[in-house]
């Protein structure tokens, strides 16, 4: 069965601190996303990777940064956690040059920003 | 520019009652388009997406949609709920020549006993 696994269910962290939510598919997928997900906002792309050290920025990059030195796997940075930063964030890949296919999603990060 | 529009945030119905939740887009490209569902603490799971041809679109989990290029609209449809069917249902779009698959805000499904 095809996956996307996210490192943390729920993760509790403090202002400044700097986090790392880590996301590892197993479909040899090119493509990977990060979203954040609010209620009443949908999801909101905050970066995109179509190979391995290549990165786009989403809608909302800022006081995010991302990492992919492998191709199983996709890292979101928050640099300096704020509170505003608290919320559900999910990973997702497909397949390269095939927006006709699905993405595949991980269950999701629940992110607390004390 | 592609945008997704779900008008409905919530919607409740009785168990074994039909149920619609609407979907509209707008794009100046070919479309592609998905509903996804999403079950408490998870992430999304696909129901169903229409690449081309038919227009009607039958999915898992007895759920269906019907593409409508004239109104740009992809409904949800399913004839008769189940409690198991409370969850979140978003609409997405994506198209040729763009990396991106735009989704819409969601539509909680609450069926009742």
């Amino acid at each position: 069965d095809v996956k996307v696994t996210q490192s943390s269910r729920y993760l509790v962290k403090r202002t400044g601190e700097k986090v790392f939510l880590e996301c590892v598919q197993d479909m040899d997928h090119e493509n990977m996303f990060w979203y954040r997900q609010d209620p009443g906002l949908g999801l909101r792309l905050i970066y995109f990777s179509y190979d391995v050290k290549m990165k786009e920025k989403g809608d909302i990059p800022e006081g995010y940064s991302v990492s992919r030195e492998k191709k199983e796997r996709f890292s979101l940075i928050l640099e300096s956690a704020s509170t505003n930063q608290t919320s559900m964030y999910l990973c997702a890949s497909s397949s390269i040059g095939r927006f006709d296919q699905p993405q595949h999603f991980g269950d999701g990060t629940r992110l607390s920003i004390l | 520019a592609q945008s997704v529009t779900q008008l409905d945030s919530q919607v409740p119905v009785f168990e074994e009652a039909p149920v619609e939740l609407r979907c509209n887009y707008s794009s100046s490209v070919s479309v592609y388009l998905f509903w996804y569902v999403q079950y408490p603490n998870q992430g999304l799971q696909l129901l169903l997406k229409y690449l081309s041809g038919s227009t009607l679109v039958k999915g898992i989990n007895g759920f269906e949609a019907e593409f409508n290029k004239s109104q740009t609209s992809f409904h949800l449809r399913k004839p008769s709920v189940h409690i198991s069917d409370t969850a979140e249902y978003f609409c997405a779009v994506s198209g040729s020549g763009t990396y991106k698959y735009i989704f819409g805000t969601g539509t909680r499904l609450k069926v009742l006993a």
